[in-house]
């Protein structure tokens, strides 16, 4: 399975736009690129996720390398509650394999007052 | 909305004891998974199923077993507790590959076991 790879932590501050990149450079064409987060003492709860093109949502924006070997979760302004573990995941829908997704460590995401 | 619910939040068990942690989904999904999560390991996927009665083992099986006898509920077993088995259990669930919706996981909130 393709993996990802995401910086351990990142910190910012309160009502500012944050960017978590994910690096993804054995991505296969089929591949979905997912985002989860997961808020203290919570399970994993999707944000996004998207193909080749960029993608919007109430909660985020994703931003799709053109080589697809990379991407972006924007947050345009972060509050308190975004303070979470952020992971980016690869998902195929057309394998059965797909079933075993695998998830990294994740990014922390610290958001200042 | 989607939901799965995880019978137990908070569990206290002993060495040596059957442990029975309980699954729901109420979104008609084929494929139910256990993953447990430890610090600094991320999430690891113990067994999947992806039908009534079928499962496939994942990362880390061992001392673990599950069962799926209705499409809704999807169990995990801990036959005999030992103490490196205290972690955090999820449960999750999404529709089969090649349907819209089987981009997504939904996950429980979580269940904290600590076996003493």
């Amino acid at each position: 399975d393709a993996k990802t790879t995401q910086p351990n932590s990142m910190e910012s501050n309160e009502e500012e736009p944050v960017h978590l990149p994910c690096n993804h450079s054995t991505i296969s064409g089929t591949d979905y690129i997912h985002w989860y987060r997961q808020l203290p003492s919570q399970g994993p709860e999707y944000v996004i996720h998207g193909l080749t093109s960029n993608v919007n949502n109430r909660m985020a924006s994703l931003a799709i390398a053109e080589d697809r070997k990379s991407s972006t979760l924007i947050l345009h302004r972060a509050t308190l509650r975004d303070a979470a573990v952020y992971y980016c995941i690869l998902r195929d829908p057309l394998n059965t394999g797909g079933f075993k997704t695998i998830f990294g460590a994740g990014t922390r995401l610290f958001v200042k007052a | 909305d989607v939901k799965v619910t995880q019978s137990s939040r908070y569990l206290v068990k002993r060495t040596g004891e059957k442990v029975f942690l309980e699954c729901v989904q109420d979104m008609d999904h084929e494929n139910m998974f256990w993953y447990r999560q430890d610090p600094g390991l991320g999430l690891r996927l113990i067994y999947f199923s992806y039908d009534v009665k079928m499962k496939e083992k994942g990362d880390i099986p061992e001392g673990y077993s599950v069962s799926r006898e209705k499409k809704e509920r999807f169990s995990l077993i801990l036959e005999s507790a030992s103490t490196n088995q205290t972690s955090m259990y999820l449960c999750a669930s999404s529709s089969p590959p090649g349907t819209v919706s089987g981009n997504t996981i939904y996950f429980g909130e979580g269940s904290w076991l600590t076996v003493v």
